[in-house]
């Protein structure tokens, strides 16, 4: 159980360009969904917080205008990077949490932009 | 902003030997988790520790948590090279987010 799906698992795109990228949660209920972004060898780093039915929460130094994120249902969460630029490549990784649950997070497979 | 930093960065033994990851954060925690991340893939949760633990286990894993130093350990029992990973500490802040650490690249030679 606690499975979360994103998808696309990878996507190449022209600089300018938007993207979507959706994370699932597959067998559970998430009222809570993450986002972060991971640069090569490097962290994770939280860009914002998605809560269901409100708007996203977002980290310091997060534009929301470039970083769209909707949470329209309990079991998916998009995130939209809007007029991608190619420092914009990176790997993004969602997580969920069980609604009701504690504090373990399950996290997505991940996607990979890159911006040409 | 990360608070966790770990050591080392990056670890090479042998299989069959122990490993020893070790991370210390900044401020007060509710939890310290390791997550485990294989090259361009996702995280698995591997244990969560709460800030009123001392010491965990869950199998060839053993966590440790000293709050007074602010500090957390990640000990890997008999390696294989199958634990060929990174391998995150995150501590838990209010609202249930997470903070990553650096992360320790680990690397089991046959």
């Amino acid at each position: 159980g606690a499975v979360v799906s994103q998808h696309p698992s990878r996507v190449i795109c022209k600089s300018g360009t938007s993207v979507k990228i959706e994370c699932r949660s597959l067998d559970f209920q998430a009222t809570t969904m993450f986002w972060y972004r991971q640069f090569p060898k490097q962290s994770l780093m939280l860009m914002a917080t998605s809560n269901e039915g409100s708007k996203a929460t977002y980290e310091q130094g997060v534009e929301k205008d470039k970083f769209l994120i909707n949470h329209a249902s309990l079991t998916l969460s998009t995130l939209t990077v809007t007029s991608a630029h190619p420092e914009d490549s990176s790997f993004y990784i969602c997580s969920a949490i069980v609604a009701g649950g504690r504090d373990e997070q399950f996290f997505g497979p991940g996607t990979r932009l890159t911006v040409l | 902003s990360q608070q966790g930093e770990e050591d080392p960065q990056a670890l090479s033994i042998q299989e069959g030997e122990n490993a020893t990851m070790n991370c210390s954060y900044k401020t007060s925690i509710n939890n310290l988790q390791w997550y485990r991340q294989n090259s361009g893939r996702g995280l698995v949760h591997l244990i969560l520790i709460r800030s009123n633990e001392r010491e965990k286990h869950s199998g060839r894993l053993r966590v440790t948590l000293d709050t007074s130093k602010k500090s957390s350990s990640l000990l890997i029992t008999a390696s294989r090279a199958a634990d060929t990973a990174s391998y995150f500490c995150a501590t838990g802040q209010g609202a249930q987010k997470l903070v990553f650490g650096q992360g320790t690249r680990l690397t089991i030679n046959p």
